[in-house]
Order: structure tokens, then C-alpha cells, then sequence
């Protein structure tokens, strides 16, 4: 069975780092993509960044680049997301996601919030 | 970057009805990537269908989808009470994924 379980999220000031962690079993982690995605309360998804397999390839989405890094860990089958310089948009529920076929996400983590507030 | 527009905005039907929602691209969709999702409160999402028509694993049949180009479609006949959730299309392409801003169906 598949299974991503993210940690790392809580309550940051602005200006502030994070830095979240998604575990990952049930399957070859170094064989496939993988991402990052957020929701802002009440809204709808937003795709935050992804890295090849390998971890030679990452792309961000435009607005979060220099910011934020992805990174992975193929021994330890895990995946991750600094977050610098928190800003209040960035309040979010961050989930990991596995690529999966056609440019999708095929399973989801449970997500975990991060709240950037004074 | 392809732009995702979905309606409406909210659907309200009732359980065995037929629900059609619609997702409109800015750009033609030149790959066949397009997916569908489904949120219910509280929880992460679901992958629905991928490749604009392709049910994912364990995706009950009263769940369709079609489209091309920039018009896509996903139909859930015999709406069942689980059904009423937060759907959401997505595209991938240029190495970026966009997502529509996703139609909630509600129970009428």
C-alpha cells in the first residue's frame, strides 16, 4: 500500500523558515517524480514544485522560485521542501504527491499545515 | 501557462441524478494532459481520471470523462451520496501543472 506522510508544518513568523519532510512506502520512491502542492484554507490547489526520480531535474512554480527548494533522499525514501523568508500567503496545507500517469498525481500525503503568522 | 477554467462554480443536485462539469482550457491542450480530482472536506485529493479520459484504479464506472482541444468534460452518472464532494481538473505541460479553481457539488 502506498503511503506518503508529511511532517515538519506548524506556526513560523514571516520571514521565518520551515522545513517539511514526506515519508514515503509501498512502492519504488526512486523511480518516479514527485511533488509538492499546496492549499490555502478554503481555496483551491496549487502546484509548489517537483523532482525527478534521480533528483537531477526540479521545477518550481514561478512565484515561489528562490524561495523555496525541493529536495529527496532515494536510501531514506523520503522528500523535501525548505521553505524560506514565510510570507502570510504561504499559509497552507502542503501535500507530497507522487507522480503518477499522464501528468498526474496518482496518490496524495494527508498533507500538513503550515501557518505563517505573527 | 495554460489557464484552467471550470464550471459552474457550484453544481446542486440530487443523489441519481446526472452531474456534468466542465473544465475550458486557454490553450489547446496539445498532450493528453488532463486530469480530474476529487476533494471531500478534510481530506487529500483523489485521482479521479488521467489521460482526459482514463479511470484510476479503483474508480467506480458511473465516473466518465472526454474532451479535446481546450473542452473537457467529466460526467458522474446515478450521483451517489459520496459523490458530493469538490472536483478539480488539472494540466500538465512546459513542466509545469496547473489546476482549475474547481466546482463543488452539493446535495440539492
Amino acid at each position: 500500500e502506498v503511503q506518503l506522510v508529511e511532517s515538519g508544518g506548524g506556526l513560523v513568523q514571516p520571514g521565518g523558515s520551515l522545513r517539511l519532510s514526506c515519508a514515503a512506502s509501498g512502492f519504488a520512491f526512486s523511480d518516479y517524480w514527485m511533488s509538492w502542492v499546496r492549499q490555502a484554507p478554503g481555496k483551491g490547489l496549487d502546484w509548489v514544485a517537483n523532482i525527478k526520480a534521480d533528483g537531477s531535474e526540479k521545477d518550481y512554480v514561478d512565484s515561489l522560485k528562490g524561495r523555496f527548494t525541493i529536495s529527496r533522499d532515494n536510501a531514506k525514501s523520503s522528500l523535501h521542501l525548505q521553505m524560506n523568508s514565510l510570507r502570510a500567503e504561504d499559509t497552507a496545507v502542503y501535500y507530497c504527491a507522487k507522480g503518477g500517469p499522464s501528468g498526474s498525481f496518482d496518490f496524495w500525503g494527508q498533507g500538513t499545515l503550515v501557518a505563517v503568522s505573527s | 501557462e495554460i489557464v484552467l477554467t471550470q464550471s459552474p462554480g457550484t453544481l446542486s443536485l440530487s443523489p441519481g441524478e446526472r452531474a456534468t462539469l466542465s473544465c475550458r482550457a486557454s490553450q489547446s491542450v496539445s498532450s493528453n494532459y488532463l486530469v480530474w480530482y476529487q476533494q471531500k472536506p478534510g481530506q487529500a485529493p483523489r485521482l479521479l481520471i488521467y489521460g482526459v479520459s482514463s479511470r484510476a484504479t479503483g474508480i467506480p464506472d458511473r465516473f466518465s470523462a472526454s474532451g479535446s482541444g481546450t473542452d473537457f468534460t467529466l460526467t458522474i452518472n446515478r450521483l451517489e451520496p459520496e459523490d458530493f464532494a469538490v472536483y478539480y481538473c488539472q494540466h500538465y505541460g512546459s513542466s509545469r501543472y496547473t489546476f482549475g479553481q474547481g466546482t463543488r457539488l452539493e446535495i440539492k
